[in-house]
Formats: structure tokens, C-alpha cells, sequence
């Protein structure tokens, strides 16, 4: 059974800094993974998707990297900004049966101006 | 290009009752997946489907059931309704599941 597992559970940091989220998961077979941002009481914002055969995407100020084989995503976020606050949820896509999405619980994340 | 539509927003509901939630996915896309997220919680997985079928189902109970429509939207069904169903409960569609999700912005069921 995938297990994912996002550390920190909460980041506060002041305005500029670059930070790193942590996203690990249990079974390395995988089809993709996809990191997401949610605003209070909203719904989901597909952020990047790396499929299992890349290490890394970018869009922006935002890096994914994926190491299947140690089981570990990281999202980078540079130069942040008081309107990246939210939580951050990384979402693994398995290989058998549907292609179903296993989360972690998320990083919520306060920049401080 | 349109997103995924969730309706309604906000439902308020009695225990015991039934709801029935509707999700119109994205253009291009024929697989809708629905999630349901406690507070505080990432979201779980209670079903998919793929061009009207069932084609896997979470750690959900038998009365929580779905349809999905040749245009490809869908409905989340739920009966006799409990407290703890309270939750945000989100829809996302893909064109093949490998190419990731898009997520409506959910409907927030309050069970009373």
C-alpha cells in the first residue's frame, strides 16, 4: 500500500527566502507525481507533474525533482513571495489498476512579508 | 479550454439523508476520479471511472456511489448521510490518468 509523507507539516518564512518541501513515498512503482497548491477552503492547482521517467520540472520559480528510487520528491521554491502562502500537497499516480492519486497531508506554508 | 465544474459550492445536509453531487470535467478528458479531504487532511481517493465504468474504488462503504454520463461528467452519491462525511470533496478529471489530474474547486458538505 503507497504511503506519502510530506515534512514539514508547517513552514513560516520571511518574504525572499528560497525553501525546499519534502515529499516522500513508500512503493517506487509509480506513474507520475504531481505537486498541488490549495488555498484555504479551495480546491486544488496542479503546480508541476513529473512523470516517473524525468527527475525534474520547472515552471517559474518552482522546481520538482523525483528520485524514484529512494522514494523522494522535493518541490524548490525560489525568491518567495507573501502570495505563495498555502498548503502544498504532493500526489503520487501508481501503476496498477486505476490511476489513482495516493496524497500526503500537505505543507502549509506562510510567507511573512 | 473549460476546467472541471463542481456544483453546488456549499450543501448542508441532515444525517440520515441522501445528496448527490455533479462534477462536469474538462474538455478532452474521459476519466473522473472523486476525492473526498477532512479538514486538515490530504484528500482519499473514493472512486474512478473511465467512459461510464467503475474502474476502482477506494476504502469508501457501498453508499457512496457514482455515475459518470457519455459526456463524460459525474455524479458522487451519498446515502443516510453521517456526521463524519462532513469533508471537502473534490473531482478531478485527466484525459488518460498518466497525464495527471485537473481539480474542481470542490463542494463543502456540512452534515448535521
Amino acid at each position: 500500500k503507497q504511503e506519502v509523507t510530506q515534512i514539514p507539516a508547517a513552514l513560516s518564512v520571511p518574504e525572499g527566502e528560497n525553501l525546499v518541501l519534502n515529499c516522500s513515498f513508500t512503493d517506487s512503482a509509480i506513474y507520475n507525481l504531481q505537486w498541488f497548491r490549495q488555498d484555504p477552503g479551495k480546491g486544488l492547482t496542479s503546480l508541476l507533474l513529473i512523470q516517473s521517467s524525468q527527475r525534474e520540472q520547472t515552471s517559474g520559480r518552482l522546481n520538482a525533482s523525483l528520485d524514484k528510487s529512494s522514494g523522494r520528491s522535493t518541490l524548490y521554491i525560489a525568491a518567495s513571495q507573501p502570495g505563495d502562502s498555502a498548503t502544498y500537497l504532493c500526489a503520487v499516480g501508481g501503476i496498477q489498476g486505476a490511476q489513482k492519486l495516493v496524497f500526503g497531508q500537505g505543507t502549509r506554508l506562510t510567507i511573512n512579508p | 479550454e473549460t476546467g472541471v465544474t463542481q456544483s453546488p459550492t456549499h450543501l448542508i445536509k441532515t444525517r440520515g439523508q441522501q445528496v448527490t453531487l455533479r462534477c462536469s470535467s474538462q474538455s478532452g478528458h474521459n476519466t473522473v476520479s472523486w476525492y473526498q479531504q477532512a479538514l486538515g487532511q490530504g484528500p482519499q481517493f473514493i472512486f474512478q471511472y473511465y467512459r461510464e465504468e467503475e474502474n476502482g474504488r477506494g476504502n469508501f462503504p457501498p453508499r457512496f456511489s457514482g455515475l459518470q454520463f457519455p459526456n463524460y461528467s459525474s455524479e458522487l452519491n451519498v446515502n443516510a448521510l453521517e456526521l463524519d462525511d462532513s469533508a471537502l470533496y473534490l473531482c478531478a478529471s485527466s484525459l488518460r490518468g498518466t497525464d495527471g489530474y485537473t481539480f474542481g474547486s470542490g463542494t463543502r458538505l456540512t452534515v448535521v
